[in-house]
């Protein structure tokens, strides 16, 4: 348990689905990531909060659509989504995206697969 | 681009000191060497970062070669649940940066 806990751990949904993966830290982190990581490529980040602002959208499609209601929460919302859309989802947490002293906190990750 | 060259494997038996070199011979003198490593269907996790001298931790060394261009990760005695992809990052030392991974090492710890 790494404090960062992702919801669910595994989902399977269909290319109509609409459908959100979740992620929660208790580590008191100011800044919140949502990386990709698709077989055998490198993570790919997705979106960047920081007190609850987001910094970051690397061109991601809109059928990705992040929420952070707060600095301990993140969101994710699917919706008509494509078979190569299918990947690990990553959450990670740090105490602040502009402070280099600390380290990202990753959680286990989401497993989707769209069918 | 990739700002880090890392081997896309490496051995290593058990028991024994895993030396994981990084090159990364284009950095800035603000740019920070981080090592990360994520077991597999795992979140990476982080191991270790310095900016120019060496650094210990519970985990591992890092060493940083002189002229900053290339450093090594140590474990100094690895066991089989060391076996991960590691990876080796460089990140701005001042205001806003995120985290880039390339492809990393995979490293397999033999018994």
């Amino acid at each position: 348990e790494t404090g960062v806990t992702q919801t669910p751990r595994h989902l399977v949904m269909g290319m109509t689905n609409k459908k959100s993966l979740k992620c929660e830290q208790h580590l008191g982190h100011n800044a919140m990531y949502w990386y990709k990581q698709s077989a055998k490529k490198p993570l790919e980040l997705m979106f960047v909060y920081n007190f609850k602002e987001q910094t970051e959208n690397n061109s991601v499609p809109s059928r990705f659509s992040p929420e952070c209601p707060n600095s301990s929460h993140l969101f994710l919302h699917l919706h008509t989504l494509q078979p190569e859309d299918s990947a690990l989802y990553l959450c990670a947490s740090s105490q602040d995206a502009q402070d280099i002293n600390y380290g990202y906190t990753f959680g286990s990750g989401t497993r989707l697969t769209v069918v | 681009d990739a700002k880090t060259t890392q081997p896309p494997s490496m051995d290593c038996a058990e028991g024994r000191a895993a030396n994981l070199p990084c090159n990364h011979s284009t950095i800035s003198g603000n740019e920070y060497v981080y090592w990360y490593r994520q077991i597999h269907s795992q979140g990476p996790q982080y191991i270790i970062h310095g900016l120019k001298n060496n650094e210990t931790n519970e985990m591992a060394s890092l060493i940083i070669t002189e002229d900053r261009k290339s450093s090594t990760l140590i474990l100094p005695h690895a066991t089989l649940r060391d076996t991960a992809v590691y990876y080796c990052i460089v990140r701005v030392a001042s205001g806003y940066s995120t985290l880039t991974f390339g492809k990393g090492t995979m490293l397999l710890v033999s018994p």
